[in-house]
């Protein structure tokens, strides 16, 4: 595709539950991250995938959360047991991954998860 | 996580008029980018910046690199009604982790 997807687009629990959210990022993108974004703030870095390993997941808030990109492309953000203070949008980016400080992010539209 | 202090946090304003938003931190960053954002879509990328003192246009938009590599800000010349967003600042180290800012909500009034 064009840009990057994100499905679902919006996603309602109940608190306990587990969730998976998935990205797929721009054929060719090496690079992938997640950002959790809680209304009214700027997005908050999670992790970041070069290819299939988790290069950087420091910013993943607990051991409920976790991700993983079995191919190097699609990855998806899996949270167990999930609590109310887990509501927010998830965003992901992708960027080709060169390692560069010019290497661009593009994001996705984001998955709202609220959970009841 | 670390967010940056974004001000100010909102801006009514005229169309036509200029606008200008800043970014700081307390920590040094390699690259400067500003973003905007509309509801229910991601972030979208408008300048980058990667020297220390660097001043990058893009159109109307012009945004600085601090020399103190821990703040910049951006300007919006002649704002128009598809300029109304939130605009964020986001900072990056010498790892791969960006840092955003609060955001600046933009409202333009024909």
């Amino acid at each position: 595709g064009a840009g990057v997807s994100q499905t679902p687009s919006n996603k309602v629990t109940e608190k306990g539950k587990y969730v998976e959210l998935r990205c797929d990022p721009i054929s060719g993108h090496t690079a992938l991250y997640w950002y959790r974004q809680s209304l009214g703030q700027g997005p908050e870095f999670l992790i970041y995938f070069q290819g299939t390993g988790a290069a950087d997941d420091s910013g993943l808030p607990n051991d409920r959360f976790f991700a993983v990109r079995p191919e190097g492309s699609v990855s998806t953000l899996k949270i167990q047991r999930t609590e109310r203070g887990d509501s927010a949008v998830y965003l992901c980016a992708s960027s080709l991954g060169g390692g560069t400080s010019t290497d661009t992010q593009y994001f996705g539209p984001g998955t709202r998860l609220t959970v009841l | 996580g670390q967010q940056l202090n974004q001000s100010p946090q909102s801006m009514f304003i005229q169309e036509g008029e200029d606008v200008s938003m800043n970014c700081t931190s307390s920590s040094i960053f390699n690259t400067w980018l500003w973003y905007k954002q509309d509801p229910g879509e991601g972030p979208v990328l408008l300048i980058a910046l990667y020297k220390a003192g660097e001043l990058t246009s893009n159109g109307r938009l012009t945004a600085q690199f601090g020399i103190t590599r821990k703040d910049s800000f951006l300007n919006i010349s002649a704002s128009i009604p598809s300029d109304v967003g939130i605009y964020f600042c986001a900072g990056q180290n010498t790892g791969n982790q960006f840092y955003f800012g609060t955001g600046t909500s933009l409202t333009v009034i024909p």
